[in-house]
C-alpha cells in the first residue's frame, strides 16, 4: 500500500517569507510525527499528533513553528518568518499507534533551504 | 530522560567481511530500542526493533542486533557486507512515543 507521502519534496525559500509542509500518513494511522534532520543537529523530534491532537509540542524550536492535523489524516508544519538555521530535512512519520511496540514509517522528507 | 550513543561516527569494511556498529543508551526504564539505515537521498527505513522480548533480534538484510542490559548496549552486526549495505545507521531508543537518535554511523563498503 502507499507509504507516509510529503510534499513539496524541496523548497527554496527567501528568509522571512512563510512555508508550509505537508505530510499524508499511512491511511489507517491514528499517530503522527514530524522530526527535522539538520547537519548541525542531527535527527530531532518536534511535535506528535494524536488523531487531531498535539499532547506533546516541546520539540517545537520557537513559537515561529506550528503544526495541525484535521480529520485525523493529512497535517502540516508551518513555519513562520523563516530564518537560515530553518534549512533543513523535515521528516514526517506515522504509526498505527501510540506506543513503544508501533514502528513508525517515514516519509521521504521536505528539504527547506532558507536563502 | 533517554539517550542514545553511536560510538563510531564512520565505519568502513570490505565486501564479505563483517560489519559492527556500537552502540550505547541511556533510559530511566526498560527502553525500546531501533535500528534505522538511511540511503542517500532516501527515507529511514526500519532494520530491526527490541521491545523487551528476545535479546537477540533479527531484521531485515541480515543483520541483527543483540540487547545487553548489563552493558547498556544494543550493537547490530551483519556476517556478510554488500555494497548496498553503504548507508547512514541510526540507533535509536523510544519512549512511548518520542524517537530519540544516535548521530549517526555512515558506513562504507570497499570492493
Amino acid at each position: 500500500g502507499a507509504g507516509v507521502s510529503q510534499s513539496p519534496s524541496n523548497k527554496v525559500t527567501e528568509k522571512g517569507k512563510d512555508v508550509e509542509l505537508r505530510c499524508d500518513p499511512i491511511s489507517g494511522h491514528t499517530a503522527l510525527y514530524w522530526y527535522r534532520q539538520s547537519l548541525g543537529q542531527g535527527l530531532e523530534f518536534l511535535i506528535y499528533f494524536q488523531g487531531n491532537s498535539a499532547p506533546d509540542k516541546s520539540g517545537l524550536p520557537s513559537d515561529r513553528f506550528s503544526a495541525e492535523r484535521t480529520g485525523g489524516s493529512v497535517s502540516t508544519l508551518t513555519i513562520q518568518r523563516t530564518q537560515q538555521e530553518d534549512s533543513a530535512v523535515y521528516l514526517c512519520a506515522s504509526s498505527l499507534a501510540i506506543g513503544r511496540g508501533y514502528e513508525q514509517y517515514f516519509g521521504p522528507g521536505t528539504r527547506l533551504t532558507v536563502t | 530522560a533517554q539517550s542514545v550513543t553511536q560510538l563510531d561516527s564512520h565505519v568502513s569494511v570490505s565486501e564479505g567481511t563483517p560489519v559492527l556498529l556500537r552502540c550505547n543508551y541511556s533510559s530511566s526504564y526498560s527502553p525500546s530500542l531501533f535500528w534505522y539505515v538511511q540511503h542517500p537521498n532516501k527515507g529511514l527505513q526500519l532494520l530491526l526493533k527490541y521491545t523487551s522480548a528476545a535479546t537477540l533480534v533479527k531484521g531485515i538484510n541480515g543483520f541483527e542486533a543483540e540487547f545487553k542490559k548489563s552493558e547498556t548496549s544494543f550493537h547490530l552486526t551483519k556476517p556478510s557486507a554488500h555494497m548496498s549495505d553503504a548507508a547512514e545507521y541510526f540507533c535509536v531508543v523510544s519512549n512511548d512515543y518520542k524517537l530519540s537518535f544516535g548521530a549517526g554511523t555512515t558506513v562504507t563498503v570497499r570492493a
